[in-house]
């Protein structure tokens, strides 16, 4: 199975600042068509997740465009700049070119 | 709009079947993929298995030889059984849409305890 490695944040995260989350995969994530296979989730308090970034890069629909992914085949990072309120909850990356589909452990981001 | 809602039992007693049912809307089943992903309390998401949009089904080997996943197209639902639960099954069961994820029900809270 891929194992998905996500980092840690140094919270609380001061309000209007940005915040970077990592996350490394045991496995290249680019296929040979140039896509990478790598989503970021958010999960806020109380709710069901919903995908912020598909293919490394793209934001999905309605999402600020404050969040940006970038990465290589196995390095991957989810910025958000100015950080808000509405941002707090736990990030998660996880990979879908195989399977058994993985998640990353979460990401915790807190405002300060 | 694409909707998609769990169904069953709150509580279930240990080595018993876990039976959830996802209803969809906005969708053919016929043409995205659903999956069942799970989460205990306070901890991250597991995948659980998929049933394709052409009847397949794959599941996390982990716990393949518990579960099963099937479909009723007619009704636009999607069924999950697990047999044997134990108390780490205990979590939010959720199903969503197609490899992106991109839609999520609510979510079912599913308590395994005697």
């Amino acid at each position: 199975d891929i194992v998905m490695t996500q980092g840690a944040l140094p919270n609380p995260v001061p309000s209007g600042e940005s915040a970077s989350i990592t996350c490394q995969s045991s496995k290249s994530l680019l296929h040979s068509n140039g896509k990478t296979y790598l989503n970021w989730y958010l999960q806020r308090p109380g709710q069901s997740p919903q995908l912020l970034i598909y293919w490394m890069s793209t934001r999905a629909s309605g999402v600020s465009d404050r969040f940006s992914g970038s990465g290589s085949g196995t390095d991957f990072t989810l910025k958000i700049s100015s950080v808000e309120a509405e941002d707090v909850g736990v990030y998660y990356c996880q990979q879908f070119l195989e399977y058994p589909r993985t998640f990353g452990a979460g990401t915790k981001l807190e405002l300060k | 709009q694409v909707q998609l809602k769990e169904s069953g039992p709150g509580l279930v007693q240990p080595s018993q079947t876990l039976s959830l049912t996802c209803t969809v809307s906005g969708f053919s089943l016929t043409s995205y993929n659903v999956h069942w992903v799970r989460q205990p309390p306070g901890k991250g998401l597991e995948w659980m298995g998929r049933m394709r949009y052409n009847g397949d089904t794959s599941y996390n080997s982990a716990l393949k030889s518990r579960l099963s996943i099937s479909r009723d197209t007619s009704k636009n639902q999607v069924f999950l059984k697990m047999n044997s639960l134990q108390t780490d099954d205990t979590g939010t069961y959720y199903c969503t849409r197609d490899y992106l994820f991109d839609y999520w029900g609510q979510g079912v809270m599913v308590t395994v305890s005697s």
